[in-house]
């Protein structure tokens, strides 16, 4: 069964670089939410979309921007990196049915350097 | 400010005994709770959750308990096998409508020993 892709997986940033990161959610699920995870730390949530429309926003600092397109792939846009921002992004999807049956990606590493 | 408080970050456990995970919370506001497992390099996965006009629910080995009045929720595993040997991670939301964010706890490694 098709599941949360994020691409990509892996990501090395030097500072005050700019990074994409994206996420294509479970066919059909219209709602996509992006969390952010440090080291050590509990999943923190960023910002949520819903039908293409940003639904809810959390901890997510300005120089972060996120849309959800079209096809219902979401990209969350990171400038100005901070060393700060190495941290592991997860992006979940849900059919705006609950969270029982929403699903997680797999994440993206992004390491800024 | 931590609204979903884990105060365990590692649990070891032998096979076959009960594994018993707490989780604390502030926000009264929160009525839907949520167990995920976390397995290195992948996402959390959903385990388990409970509503707060619950105080129990069970699915298969796995039982979350929630007291609403003390704030607090457990996940028993019973018994533990060495494929549970993962970070579990209590989340809550207000409602689970479709659309309200996650707040997570800080995650308990639990390590089942054969």
């Amino acid at each position: 069964a098709a599941g949360v892709i994020q691409s990509p997986r892996h990501l090395i940033k030097e500072k005050r670089e700019t990074a994409t990161l994206k996420c294509y959610p479970i066919p059909r699920h219209d709602t996509v939410y992006w969390y952010q995870q440090g080291p050590g730390q509990d999943p923190q949530f960023l910002i949520s979309f819903y039908e293409k429309m940003q639904s809810d926003k959390g901890s997510i600092p300005d120089r972060f921007s996120a849309q959800q397109f079209s096809d219902y792939h979401s990209e969350l846009n990171m400038s100005s990196l901070e060393l700060g921002d190495s941290a592991l992004y997860f992006c979940a999807s849900s059919l705006g049915s609950g969270w029982a049956e929403a699903f997680f990606g797999q994440g993206t590493r992004l390491t800024v350097v | 400010d931590q609204q979903v408080k884990q105060n365990s970050p590692s649990l070891s456990v032998q096979e076959g005994r009960i594994s018993i995970l707490n989780c604390d919370y502030t926000n009264s506001m929160f009525d839907y709770f949520l167990w995920y497992k976390k397995y290195p390099a992948e996402g959390p996965t959903f385990l388990i959750s409970i509503s707060s006009i619950k105080d129990k629910n069970e699915d298969g080995r796995f039982t979350v308990f929630l007291n609403k009045s003390a704030k607090h929720l457990s996940l028993h595993i019973v018994p533990s096998q060495p494929g549970d040997s993962a970070v579990y991670f209590c989340a809550a939301s207000e409602g689970d409508f479709g659309n309200e964010k996650l707040t997570f706890g800080t995650g308990t490694r639990l390590t089942i020993i054969p």
